[in-house]
Protein backbone atom coordinates (compact mmCIF):
# COMPACT_ATOMS: atom_id res chain seq x y z
CA UNK A 1 0.00 0.00 0.00
CA UNK A 2 1.55 2.64 -0.99
CA UNK A 3 2.14 6.00 1.43
CA UNK A 4 1.57 9.76 0.35
CA UNK A 5 2.95 10.19 -3.19
CA UNK A 6 4.46 13.91 -4.15
CA UNK A 7 6.48 14.99 -6.79
CA UNK A 8 8.87 16.14 -7.93
CA UNK A 9 11.32 15.94 -5.00
CA UNK A 10 13.17 18.87 -5.88
CA UNK A 11 12.03 21.74 -8.03
CA UNK A 12 14.01 24.88 -9.43
CA UNK A 13 12.13 27.57 -11.12
CA UNK A 14 13.68 30.96 -11.78
CA UNK A 15 11.75 34.08 -10.74
CA UNK A 16 8.14 34.28 -12.39
CA UNK A 17 7.73 31.39 -13.00
CA UNK A 18 5.27 29.35 -12.12
CA UNK A 19 5.60 25.89 -9.59
CA UNK A 20 2.94 23.04 -9.76
CA UNK A 21 3.83 20.33 -7.00
CA UNK A 22 1.58 17.23 -7.24
CA UNK A 23 0.16 15.06 -4.28
CA UNK A 24 -1.57 11.91 -4.53
CA UNK A 25 -3.13 10.52 -1.37
CA UNK A 26 -2.70 7.13 0.23
CA UNK A 27 -5.19 4.74 -1.19
CA UNK A 28 -8.82 5.02 0.34
CA UNK A 29 -7.97 8.61 1.51
CA UNK A 30 -10.32 11.48 0.43
CA UNK A 31 -8.57 14.48 2.53
CA UNK A 32 -6.03 16.47 1.54
CA UNK A 33 -3.65 19.12 2.78
CA UNK A 34 -1.09 21.28 2.12
CA UNK A 35 1.56 22.36 4.40
CA UNK A 36 4.81 24.14 3.91
CA UNK A 37 7.72 24.64 6.03
CA UNK A 38 9.94 27.41 5.46
CA UNK A 39 13.97 27.23 6.26
CA UNK A 40 14.16 27.03 9.91
CA UNK A 41 10.73 27.24 11.03
CA UNK A 42 7.99 24.99 11.57
CA UNK A 43 5.10 23.60 9.31
CA UNK A 44 2.19 26.10 8.50
CA UNK A 45 -1.03 24.93 7.39
CA UNK A 46 -1.99 25.97 4.09
CA UNK A 47 -4.89 24.81 2.45
CA UNK A 48 -7.35 21.57 3.23
CA UNK A 49 -9.43 19.78 0.22
CA UNK A 50 -11.72 16.97 -0.24
CA UNK A 51 -12.50 15.86 -3.78
CA UNK A 52 -13.24 18.88 -5.83
CA UNK A 53 -14.02 21.19 -2.96
CA UNK A 54 -11.39 23.37 -0.92
CA UNK A 55 -12.55 22.86 2.51
CA UNK A 56 -10.30 25.62 4.69
CA UNK A 57 -7.72 27.60 2.64
CA UNK A 58 -7.31 30.20 5.90
CA UNK A 59 -3.24 29.32 5.43
CA UNK A 60 -2.81 30.42 1.78
CA UNK A 61 -1.50 33.55 1.06
CA UNK A 62 -3.84 35.60 -1.23
CA UNK A 63 -1.95 36.34 -4.38
CA UNK A 64 -0.06 33.65 -6.69
CA UNK A 65 -1.13 30.19 -4.55
CA UNK A 66 -4.17 28.08 -5.46
CA UNK A 67 -4.89 24.58 -5.07
CA UNK A 68 -7.47 21.57 -6.68
CA UNK A 69 -8.04 18.24 -6.03
CA UNK A 70 -9.80 17.11 -8.96
CA UNK A 71 -12.34 14.18 -9.35
CA UNK A 72 -9.64 12.23 -11.15
CA UNK A 73 -5.88 12.59 -10.20
CA UNK A 74 -4.08 14.07 -7.98
CA UNK A 75 -3.89 17.70 -5.80
CA UNK A 76 -1.88 20.07 -7.03
CA UNK A 77 -0.66 23.12 -5.46
CA UNK A 78 -0.26 25.96 -8.12
CA UNK A 79 2.04 29.02 -6.96
CA UNK A 80 2.22 31.45 -10.08
CA UNK A 81 5.50 34.10 -10.73
CA UNK A 82 7.29 32.47 -8.01
CA UNK A 83 9.37 35.08 -6.27
CA UNK A 84 12.78 33.82 -3.66
CA UNK A 85 10.56 34.23 -0.44
CA UNK A 86 8.75 31.00 -2.01
CA UNK A 87 11.62 28.42 -1.37
CA UNK A 88 10.73 26.29 1.03
CA UNK A 89 9.69 22.65 1.92
CA UNK A 90 5.74 21.85 0.77
CA UNK A 91 4.11 18.69 2.41
CA UNK A 92 1.19 17.36 1.46
CA UNK A 93 -0.54 14.84 4.00
CA UNK A 94 -3.82 12.95 3.61
CA UNK A 95 -6.55 11.18 6.03
CA UNK A 96 -9.48 8.69 5.68
CA UNK A 97 -12.01 11.31 6.81
CA UNK A 98 -13.42 13.39 9.68
CA UNK A 99 -12.63 12.69 13.00
CA UNK A 100 -9.87 11.42 15.28
CA UNK A 101 -6.68 10.44 13.67
CA UNK A 102 -3.52 11.67 12.60
CA UNK A 103 -2.17 12.06 8.89
CA UNK A 104 0.17 10.33 6.81
CA UNK A 105 2.71 13.08 5.15
CA UNK A 106 4.37 12.97 2.07
CA UNK A 107 8.36 13.13 1.74
CA UNK A 108 7.66 16.96 0.40
CA UNK A 109 8.86 18.81 -2.51
CA UNK A 110 11.50 21.17 -2.51
CA UNK A 111 11.04 24.28 -4.13
CA UNK A 112 14.04 26.33 -4.81
CA UNK A 113 13.71 29.59 -6.49
CA UNK A 114 16.40 31.41 -8.21
CA UNK B 1 -5.38 32.51 18.57
CA UNK B 2 -3.60 28.48 19.16
CA UNK B 3 0.10 28.04 19.76
CA UNK B 4 2.06 25.51 20.34
CA UNK B 5 5.52 25.78 22.20
CA UNK B 6 8.12 22.87 21.87
CA UNK B 7 11.66 22.83 24.32
CA UNK B 8 14.23 23.01 24.42
CA UNK B 9 15.25 23.41 20.54
CA UNK B 10 17.87 21.24 20.55
CA UNK B 11 18.95 18.62 22.83
CA UNK B 12 22.55 16.16 22.88
CA UNK B 13 21.95 13.14 25.09
CA UNK B 14 24.54 10.46 25.22
CA UNK B 15 23.66 6.89 24.19
CA UNK B 16 21.27 5.54 27.16
CA UNK B 17 20.90 8.90 28.45
CA UNK B 18 17.31 9.11 28.89
CA UNK B 19 14.98 12.64 29.23
CA UNK B 20 11.72 14.25 27.98
CA UNK B 21 10.81 17.12 25.71
CA UNK B 22 8.43 19.11 26.16
CA UNK B 23 5.45 20.67 24.33
CA UNK B 24 3.24 23.43 25.36
CA UNK B 25 -0.16 24.59 24.02
CA UNK B 26 -2.55 27.23 24.33
CA UNK B 27 -6.13 26.26 22.75
CA UNK B 28 -9.39 26.45 22.41
CA UNK B 29 -11.24 23.50 22.48
CA UNK B 30 -8.51 20.63 22.24
CA UNK B 31 -9.40 17.79 19.87
CA UNK B 32 -5.81 15.98 19.78
CA UNK B 33 -2.03 16.56 20.46
CA UNK B 34 0.06 14.81 17.44
CA UNK B 35 3.63 13.24 18.03
CA UNK B 36 5.88 13.15 14.71
CA UNK B 37 9.17 12.38 14.07
CA UNK B 38 10.89 14.25 10.93
CA UNK B 39 14.37 13.00 9.64
CA UNK B 40 16.48 15.25 7.40
CA UNK B 41 15.05 15.60 4.11
CA UNK B 42 11.81 14.10 4.69
CA UNK B 43 8.09 14.20 5.33
CA UNK B 44 6.65 13.89 9.43
CA UNK B 45 6.46 10.14 10.49
CA UNK B 46 3.25 10.15 12.53
CA UNK B 47 4.07 8.57 16.56
CA UNK B 48 1.26 8.95 18.49
CA UNK B 49 -2.14 10.74 19.07
CA UNK B 50 -2.96 11.65 22.70
CA UNK B 51 -7.02 13.07 23.29
CA UNK B 52 -7.29 13.56 26.89
CA UNK B 53 -5.61 15.09 29.66
CA UNK B 54 -3.98 11.94 31.65
CA UNK B 55 -3.70 9.63 28.32
CA UNK B 56 -0.73 8.18 28.26
CA UNK B 57 0.60 6.42 24.92
CA UNK B 58 4.55 4.13 24.70
CA UNK B 59 5.95 2.89 21.21
CA UNK B 60 9.59 1.21 21.88
CA UNK B 61 11.66 3.64 23.75
CA UNK B 62 9.08 6.44 23.53
CA UNK B 63 6.09 7.75 25.69
CA UNK B 64 4.18 10.45 25.32
CA UNK B 65 1.64 11.61 28.10
CA UNK B 66 -0.78 14.53 28.19
CA UNK B 67 -2.24 17.16 30.84
CA UNK B 68 -4.20 19.91 30.39
CA UNK B 69 -1.53 22.21 29.39
CA UNK B 70 1.39 19.90 28.08
CA UNK B 71 2.57 17.35 26.52
CA UNK B 72 5.63 15.27 27.28
CA UNK B 73 7.85 13.08 25.16
CA UNK B 74 10.05 10.66 27.18
CA UNK B 75 12.85 8.59 25.99
CA UNK B 76 14.20 5.94 27.67
CA UNK B 77 17.34 4.37 27.33
CA UNK B 78 17.56 6.59 23.55
CA UNK B 79 20.06 5.10 20.46
CA UNK B 80 21.62 6.84 17.99
CA UNK B 81 18.78 5.85 15.39
CA UNK B 82 16.61 7.80 17.86
CA UNK B 83 18.26 11.07 16.18
CA UNK B 84 16.25 13.48 14.81
CA UNK B 85 13.59 16.34 14.89
CA UNK B 86 10.52 15.69 17.08
CA UNK B 87 7.70 17.66 16.62
CA UNK B 88 3.87 18.47 18.28
CA UNK B 89 1.34 19.39 16.80
CA UNK B 90 -2.50 20.08 18.23
CA UNK B 91 -5.96 20.00 16.12
CA UNK B 92 -8.47 22.13 17.69
CA UNK B 93 -11.60 23.94 17.65
CA UNK B 94 -14.98 22.36 16.35
CA UNK B 95 -14.84 20.55 13.15
CA UNK B 96 -10.82 22.00 12.30
CA UNK B 97 -9.13 19.48 10.90
CA UNK B 98 -6.02 21.92 10.38
CA UNK B 99 -3.18 20.56 12.57
CA UNK B 100 -0.87 23.50 14.38
CA UNK B 101 2.52 22.82 14.42
CA UNK B 102 5.49 23.67 17.37
CA UNK B 103 9.17 24.67 16.39
CA UNK B 104 10.45 21.00 17.04
CA UNK B 105 13.04 19.77 19.44
CA UNK B 106 16.45 18.58 17.34
CA UNK B 107 17.04 15.30 19.45
CA UNK B 108 20.88 14.18 18.72
CA UNK B 109 22.03 10.73 20.37
CA UNK B 110 25.73 10.24 20.69
CA UNK B 111 27.36 6.75 20.84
Amino acid sequence: NAGVMQNPRHLVRRRGQEARLRCSPMKGHSHVYWYRQLPEEGLKFMVYLQKENIIDESGMPKERFSAEFPKEGPSILRIQQVVRGDSAAYFCASSPGTGRGGYTFGSGTRLTVV
Amino acid sequence: EDQVTQSPEALRLQEGESSSLNCSYTVSGLRGLFWYRQDPGKGPEFLFTLYSAGEEKEKERLKATLTKKESFLHITAPKPEDSATYLCAVQAGRGAQKLVFGQGTRLTINP
